[in-house]
């Protein structure tokens, strides 16, 4: 079974701060790994990562993959309150059924 | 910009009670889902759709349906409403091909099922 495994549970930080989530994953097979971020309604689309090593960008948020080790960190710099919201991390197996294994998600307060 | 809409935000319904949730979404896309929240357990899958008519089971189909008879509405039924089918349930929707890995999600109905 597909687990995906995310560390810390919840961090609280203050503004400014950068933070690093972590997601680590067992899979059967791997075709691409998600970051989410949800606030108090559905969660946004952050990042879809499929290959190893390459940094993915948005403004102060990055990601990487690694899938020798099957982990995934995100990266949040220079933290403002609006960060604050959970952030979820799912991988996809592909193959003829679609489906996200979803991780259980980092609670991420950023206080000022 | 992709919208995924629910029917209601908050519902409460009484044990035994049909419930029906609705999503649409305006992408034309292939693949629909219905997932549920709960704290401590993160998001399950209860049922995708990747066609009209064409239904599969998630992580946790027992006590739901799903009905998907036009491709931008997907459906969620609960045929006999409990009170551990209190949650918050969230309906998203994906293209094909690579674009299967993104999926956008709708607002959430939170139901309470008393």
């Amino acid at each position: 079974e597909d687990k995906v495994v995310q560390s810390p549970l919840s961090l609280v930080v203050h503004e400014g701060d950068t933070v690093t989530l972590n997601c680590s994953y067992e899979v059967t097979n791997f075709r691409s790994l998600l970051w989410y971020k949800q606030e108090k309604k559905a969660p946004t689309f952050l990042f879809m990562l499929t290959s190893s090593g390459i940094e993915k960008k948005s403004g102060r948020l990055s990601s990487i993959l690694d899938k020798k080790e099957l982990f995934s960190i995100l990266n949040i710099t220079a933290t403002q309150t609006g960060d604050s919201a959970v952030y979820l991390c799912a991988h996809n197996s592909g193959g003829s059924n679609y489906k996200l294994t979803f991780g259980k998600g980092t609670l991420l307060t950023v206080n000022p | 910009d992709v919208k995924v809409t629910q029917s209601s935000r908050y519902l409460v319904k009484r044990t035994g009670e049909k419930v029906f949730l609705e999503c649409v979404q305006d992408m034309d896309h292939e693949n629909m889902f219905w997932y549920r929240q709960d704290p401590g357990l993160g998001l399950r899958l209860i049922y995708f759709s990747y066609d009209v008519k064409m239904k599969e089971k998630g992580d946790i189909p027992e006590g739901y349906s799903v009905s998907r008879e036009k491709k931008e509405r997907f459906s969620l039924i609960l045929e006999s409403a409990s009170t551990n089918q209190t949650s918050m349930y969230l309906c998203a929707s994906g293209g094909a091909g690579r674009a299967w890995d993104t999926q956008y999600f709708g607002p959430g109905t939170r139901l309470t099922v008393l």
